[in-house]
């Protein structure tokens, strides 16, 4: 069964400090992953999708990296604005997507 | 704004009425989506539309569900005699093209059942 496991559930990070938000996964056959942002009472707004192992993505202060088995989601220097739960899926042989429980990012200024 | 938009973004109801929501997604897309995310989950596949044609339809969705796409525009997602277990956010999402590339969210409606 497909599967996306986020760690940690809840970080607090100082304005600055660098840090990495893990995501592991298990699929038949990986036909795309997927990272989201979403913030309180919204919808999740998408920030990139990663297709192969090796594969990473830029976004401003955000980083999105690919192996066979996980994903990383790097934040370079935080900022508040930064605050925020980013959440992790993959779409396998099927059609939908299966979304990790999310990791609640905090900047602190 | 070109988004997916829904209406109503709030939705109180007392346990066994029905209620209705709508999804317009971005224009030209395709593929039309809807989920449900709990507090503290991630969201949940529930049903997914190409054009008119429901194709997928999730476990999830018991017989008291049931959504439409009638001319391959907007959606609408019915619940027929709620429950407080439906109480929820149900977010609609679109994509476009043939491969299932990036789906896009709207902000979703919040149904809470008394």
């Amino acid at each position: 069964e497909d599967q996306v496991t986020q760690s940690p559930e809840a970080l607090r990070l100082q304005e600055g400090e660098s840090s990495s938000l893990n995501c592991s996964y298990t699929v038949s056959g990986l036909r795309g992953l997927f990272w989201y942002r979403q913030d309180p009472g919204k919808g999740p707004e998408f920030l990139f999708t990663l297709y192969s192992a090796g594969e990473e993505k830029e976004k401003e202060r955000l980083k999105a990296t690919l192996t066979k088995k996980e994903s990383f989601l790097h934040i370079t220097a935080p900022k508040p604005e930064d605050s925020a739960t980013y959440l992790c899926a993959v779409r396998g042989a099927t059609n939908k997507l299966i979304f990790g429980t999310g990791t609640l990012l905090a900047v602190q200024p | 704004d070109t988004g997916v938009s829904q209406d109503p973004r709030h939705k109180i109801t007392k346990r066994g009425q029905n209620v209705t929501f709508r999804c317009d997604p971005i224009s030209e897309h395709n593929r039309l989506y809807w989920y449900r995310q709990t507090l503290g989950q991630g969201p949940e596949f529930l049903t997914y539309f190409q054009n008119e044609a429901q194709l997928e339809k999730s476990r999830l969705l018991s017989d008291r569900f049931s959504a439409e796409r009638p001319k391959g525009s907007f959606s609408t997602l019915e619940i027929q005699r709620t429950e407080q277990g439906d109480s929820a956010m149900y977010l609609c999402a679109s994509s476009f093209g043939t491969s299932h590339n990036e789906q896009f969210f709207g902000p979703g409606t919040r149904l809470t059942v008394l």
